[in-house]
């Protein structure tokens, strides 16, 4: 099956500060990734959709500027937090999607972001 | 608008008890449904993907099923490993054409020893 890994699992900053998450596709090649956001016990709510090599595709009422994703290469996305505030506090999940996987996507393990 | 909603909320079983979770959706042209599975403090685990209407997947005590306005996710003599929140998702479309997942609530689902 598909693997995909985050980087890191967890991570504890100070307000203000920023932050990159990583996103790697392990056994093949992601022609799109995707970073989502999840609240406690709540769904998984879409932030932005990347192409490899082309600029990321946000959802409505997610700030560009703040949330600075590039996707590189076809295995490497990554999510950068820019001044990151407690109410940025949350769980950062990636997908990627892959042709031979068709329209699934397989999801990374996780992020725990806590902003004190 | 498209939407996706799961129920029931949570359920709890005792194991080897069979039980069926629902997934109800309403989308412009379905593109894919999907199952998921998500321990907490874990990303979802991929479990199913269906296409049309009359399909039909299974993988050990799961079998998913799909018609026009719903999927059941039907798990047959559970045992407490299968305890996890399961979510739906279908495929739609997003910004600028951009195909993305739309999630349902999931559900919680407890299997007792």
């Amino acid at each position: 099956g598909a693997v995909v890994s985050q980087h890191p699992s967890r991570v504890i900053c100070k307000s203000g500060t920023s932050v990159k998450i990583e996103c790697r596709s392990l056994d093949f090649q992601a022609t799109t990734m995707f970073w989502y956001r999840q609240f406690p016990k709540k769904s998984l709510m879409l932030m932005a959709t990347s192409n490899e090599g082309s600029k990321a595709t946000y959802e409505q009422g997610v700030e560009k500027d703040k949330f600075l994703i590039n996707h590189a290469s076809l295995t490497l996305s990554t999510l950068t937090v820019t001044s990151a505030h407690p109410e940025d506090s949350s769980f950062y999940i990636c997908s990627a999607r892959g042709e031979m996987w068709g329209t699934t996507q397989y999801f990374g393990p996780g992020t725990r972001l806590t902003v004190l | 608008e498209d939407q996706v909603t799961q129920s029931p909320e949570a359920l709890r079983l005792q194991e080897g008890e069979s039980s069926s979770l629902n997934c109800s959706y309403t989308v412009s042209g379905l593109r894919g449904l999907f199952w998921y599975r998500q321990d907490p403090g874990k990303g979802p685990e991929f479990l199913f993907t269906l296409y049309s209407a009359g399909e039909e997947k299974e993988k050990e005590r799961l079998k998913a099923t799909l018609t026009k306005k719903e999927s059941f996710l039907h798990i047959t003599a559970p045992k407490p490993e299968d305890s996890a929140t399961y979510l739906c998702a279908v495929q739609a479309r997003g910004v600028q054409g951009a195909q993305k997942l739309v999630f349902g609530q999931g559900t919680r689902l407890t299997i007792n020893p």
